[in-house]
């Protein structure tokens, strides 16, 4: 079946230690998104990324950082300078082409205490 | 920048009612609009997808509009069923004069809850 994953489905963090979340896609999409979702605000892009080797920020980068080394893989990493990291995050992918449908992942509770 | 604005914030109706939920933006220049599902604590759900050239789309019981030029859409249910109950987000996706496929700006979206 063709879809994005992401692990684990609940993370628990200390705070001051980075964590990683990892999203991986089959659908041999180009385009790969990272969003933060919390309670009352909706969602807000973190990062995405057109191509392999190159992410751009979105609207909440800070203290956030990526990479995108394979086209199905697109892991982010919570920093100790994220102030409030706790939030359901959502990685989403599109073709890179045509209709650029977005689709997502199943999510990532973070609990950060 | 673009917002993106949904009413209601929440819903509740008996089951067998059409509804119509709204979504408004600010920016006319989209590329297209997308209508997610989400149900608690779950990813969202792609329910129909918009071209800015279209003026509408249809997938079984839903049925979403758009007008560009004055920044709506709406998603009309028909007949509710108890199975609806999610919460539905609109995003739009901008125009950008480089290409390529920037990140969707996300409404708050619309709680729903059919009652049996």
């Amino acid at each position: 079946d063709g879809g994005i994953t992401q692990s684990p489905k609940y993370l628990f963090r200390k705070e001051g230690q980075n964590v990683t979340l990892s999203c991986e896609q089959n659908l041999n999409h180009d385009a790969m998104y990272w969003y933060r979702q919390d309670p009352g605000q909706g969602l807000r892009l973190i990062y995405y990324s057109q191509i392999v080797n190159d992410f751009q920020k979105g609207d909440i980068a800070e203290g956030y950082s990526v990479s995108r080394e394979k086209k199905e893989s697109f892991p982010l990493t919570v920093t100790s300078a994220q102030k409030n990291p706790t939030a359901f995050y959502l990685c989403a992918s599109t073709t890179g082409t045509g209709l650029y449908e977005q689709y997502f992942g199943p999510g990532t509770r973070l609990t950060v205490t | 920048k673009q917002e993106v604005t949904q009413i209601p914030a929440a819903l509740s109706v008996p089951e067998g009612e059409n509804l119509v939920l709204n979504c408004s933006f600010t920016d006319s220049a989209i590329y297209n609009l997308q209508w997610f599902r989400q149900d608690p604590g779950k990813g969202l759900t792609s329910l129909l997808l918009i071209q800015s050239s279209q003026r509408e789309q249809t997938s079984g019981r839903l049925n979403a509009s758009l007008d560009k030029s004055s920044g709506r859409s709406t998603l009309y249910i028909a007949a509710s069923q108890p199975g609806d109950s999610a919460t539905y987000l609109c995003a739009v996706r901008g125009v950008y004069s480089g290409g390529g496929a920037d990140g969707l700006t996300f409404g708050k979206g619309t709680h729903l809850i059919i009652q049996p």
